[in-house]
């Protein structure tokens, strides 16, 4: 069955400071693997996606994202942080073809810049 | 319509009583998911519709939860005889088809308290 860890329940970096947020899943095949942020009193907007081709995927925002199969990670980055990414990531799998339909999240990483 | 929405924005209700929760998912979209994410936690998934098929039900955490769906429009969430444990956001999100590649488009959610 998939699930995702995201080991880190709260990070507190300075603003224009870089931010690696981490995440391993556990799936038998290739996954669907998804960033998800969630800004207070917001729904959850997509951040960045890996199907499959290049392993560095870039996103919304300035964000960008590596899967390495060999340590079953999807660690989301941002060179440069900025007040306004304070907010809740969240990881997700989702399975292939086959799998089921829905997706499988992290419990969150909350995100605080100071200034 | 833009985006998925959801209504009530917040529910307050009393132990016991029933409550629906309604969902309008992206015009097109076919796949429609409801989640629960209760505070610090992520979300957990409770149901899915794909067009006429039957819904899949594996995550609804017991008898009192249900939901349809009219054909590939609303949905309504109905939770019997709240418990306070129910307390939670409830998210619902759309995608253009089944399968995990798919991006889901979440709406705000709906905030439940039971008092």
């Amino acid at each position: 069955a998939q699930s995702v860890t995201q080991p880190d329940i709260h990070i507190t970096v300075s603003e224009g400071a870089s931010l690696e947020l981490r995440c391993n899943y556990s799936y038998g095949a290739t996954p669907y693997l998804f960033w998800y942020v969630q800004s207070p009193g917001q729904g959850l907007q997509l951040l960045l996606k890996y199907f499959s081709g290049d392993t560095l995927v870039q996103g919304i925002k300035g964000f960008e994202a590596e899967f390495k199969r060999s340590q079953s990670s999807f660690n989301l980055r941002k060179p440069s942080v900025h007040w306004s990414d304070a907010a809740e990531y969240f990881c997700a799998v989702g399975a292939g073809q086959t799998g089921a339909n829905n997706l499988f999240f992290g419990t969150g990483t909350r995100l605080t810049v100071i200034p | 319509g833009a985006g998925v929405s959801q209504s009530p924005s917040n529910k307050v209700t009393e132990k016991g009583k029933d409550v629906e929760l309604r969902c309008d998912p992206i015009s097109g979209h076919t796949a429609l998911y409801w989640y629960r994410q209760r505070l610090g936690q992520g979300l957990e998934f409770l149901i899915y519709f794909q067009g006429n098929s039957a819904p899949d039900k594996s995550g609804l955490p017991s008898d009192r939860f249900s939901a349809e769906r009219t054909g590939e429009s609303v949905s309504t969430l109905t939770i019997q005889r709240t418990q306070q444990e129910d307390s939670a956001v409830y998210l619902c999100a759309s995608s253009q088809t089944s399968g995990g590649a798919h991006e889901q488009f979440f709406g705000p959610g709906t905030r439940l308290t039971v008092l």
